[in-house]
């Protein structure tokens, strides 16, 4: 059974431009949930994608939008990039059906933007 | 406008002793709470959790504290081991499609 991985490990972008981050579920996992973790602040929630449709959303404007695929996996589109948009982002991985427990973490993608 | 609340950027313990990690939150409509542990270089991994129905949930060394009235919770590590040196985040849900309400993390050394 392979874990939540996610990819790329580190990116950089300039201010204005576009990224797409990816996340891998956990086998047998169809929710998926995106966080924000900037520099010595706790992780922030984005959004949440259940078989395939946003179900949640945190307080993150629309240029961060997102995809869920039939096969669960998950893609992160932050448009119009800005300073503060640098940070870890993190995804999550968890069976509908559990609780909030069940949420397996990768390690993240770290994003600096120059 | 922090709904949860960990007041200790960090701690440090002797090995054997007790750790004991501190949360607060504000919003009455939490009602499920967890404890995630973070190694650099990896993702946060679930520890232990608690329902807002219950003031208490053991698991080996850990045990989770919740008091409703006081919006208070804490973490114990008994007895603490050098590996449980990492943050640790408290985090908090009113669960469904919400996600998780994290804390500013409490950065734990546990010294030989």
């Amino acid at each position: 059974e392979t874990g939540v991985t996610q990819s790329p490990t580190h990116l950089i972008k300039t201010r204005g431009q576009q990224v797409t981050l990816r996340c891998s579920s956990q086998s047998g996992h169809n929710t998926v949930s995106w966080y924000q973790q900037a520099l010595g602040q706790g992780p922030q929630f984005i959004f949440q994608y259940y078989r395939e449709e946003e179900n949640g959303r945190g307080n993150f404007p629309p240029r961060f939008s997102g995809l869920q695929f039939p096969n669960y996996s998950s893609e992160l589109n932050v448009n119009a990039l800005e300073l503060d948009d640098s940070a870890l982002y993190l995804c999550a991985s968890s069976s509908g059906t559990i609780g909030p427990a069940s949420q397996y973490f990768g390690p993240g993608t770290r994003l600096t933007v120059l | 406008d922090q709904q949860v609340k960990q007041n200790s950027p960090s701690l440090s313990v002797q090995e054997g002793r007790i750790s004991i990690l501190n949360c607060d939150y504000t919003n009455s409509m939490f009602d499920y709470f967890l404890w995630y542990k973070k190694y650099p270089a990896e993702g946060p991994t679930f520890l232990i959790s608690i329902s807002s129905i219950k003031d208490k949930n053991e698991d080996g060394r850990f045990t989770v504290f919740l008091n409703k009235s006081a919006k208070h919770l804490s973490l114990h590590i008994v007895p603490s081991q050098p590996g449980d040196s990492a943050v640790y985040f408290c985090a908090a849900t009113r669960g469904g499609a919400d996600g998780l309400t994290f804390g500013k993390g409490t950065h734990l050394i546990i010294q030989p």
